[in-house]
């Protein structure tokens, strides 16, 4: 079956960029079916929505980070990256590679495929 | 933006029974609502989307309802299993806001 997998740094300096990549396996990231997103969580706290990438390159961010992030696709790879720059402590937290699909008309859009998370921690 | 708010923050249930876990959205969502199920350690596992729809392999205790701006979780008989942190999502647009958690225990 289809699987999620984070990887990258799991420690991050203060101001520098934080880069993850979360490869998809057992199925093909260019479904027309899907999109494919990050979810941070920092700890003890709540999911917040980062930004999402269709398989034809295609990004939506949240306004509250979209100055720093950058989300790519690599379909030759079957995965998707992440980069958020300038980082600082309020940005450490697990983060979450998910898959979204849409169920009837008009579509209804869910996260029904989620990766086991990474914890990076931004310090100096 | 829009805004999430779930009640209670935290609950304590015995085995068996009934339990209902609400969100309320700033505006007006229709039938975008999705419920999220986060065990420790663990990433969230999707329950319920487009308000009532049963994920497939969720069981059938939980249910969903509402529309607009008010939706609830319900648990119809509590199991050992089901202690964990309950998220509601609204899926209409972005950035997709989650509520804050409500964290479900086991007495």
């Amino acid at each position: 079956q289809v699987q999620l997998q984070e990887s990258g740094p799991g420690l991050v300096k203060t101001s520098q960029t934080l880069s993850l990549t979360c490869i998809v396996s057992g199925g093909s990231i260019s479904s027309e079916s899907y999109y494919w997103t990050w979810i941070r969580q920092p700890a003890g706290k709540g999911l917040e929505w980062i930004g999402r990438t269709y398989s034809s390159g295609g990004t939506d961010f949240n306004p509250s980070l979209k100055s720093r992030v950058t989300i790519s696709v690599d379909t030759s790879k079957n995965q998707f990256s992440l980069k958020l720059t300038s980082v600082t402590a309020a940005d450490t937290g697990v983060y979450y590679c998910a898959r979204a699909h849409s169920s009837g008309y008009p579509p209804y859009w869910y996260f029904d495929l989620w990766g086991r998370g990474t914890l990076v921690t931004v310090s100096s | 933006d829009m805004q999430m708010t779930q009640s209670p923050s935290s609950l304590s249930a015995s085995v068996g029974d009934r339990v209902t876990i609400t969100c309320r959205a700033s505006q007006n969502s229709g039938h975008y609502l999705n419920w999220y199920q986060q065990k420790p350690g663990e990433a969230p596992k999707l329950l319920i989307y487009a308000a009532s729809t049963l994920q497939s392999g969720v069981p059938s205790r939980f249910s969903g309802s509402g529309y607009g701006t008010e939706f609830t979780l319900t648990i119809s008989s509590l199991q050992p299993e089901d202690s964990a942190t309950y998220f509601c999502q609204q899926s209409y647009n972005t950035p997709y806001p989650f509520g804050q958690g409500t964290k479900l225990e086991i007495k």
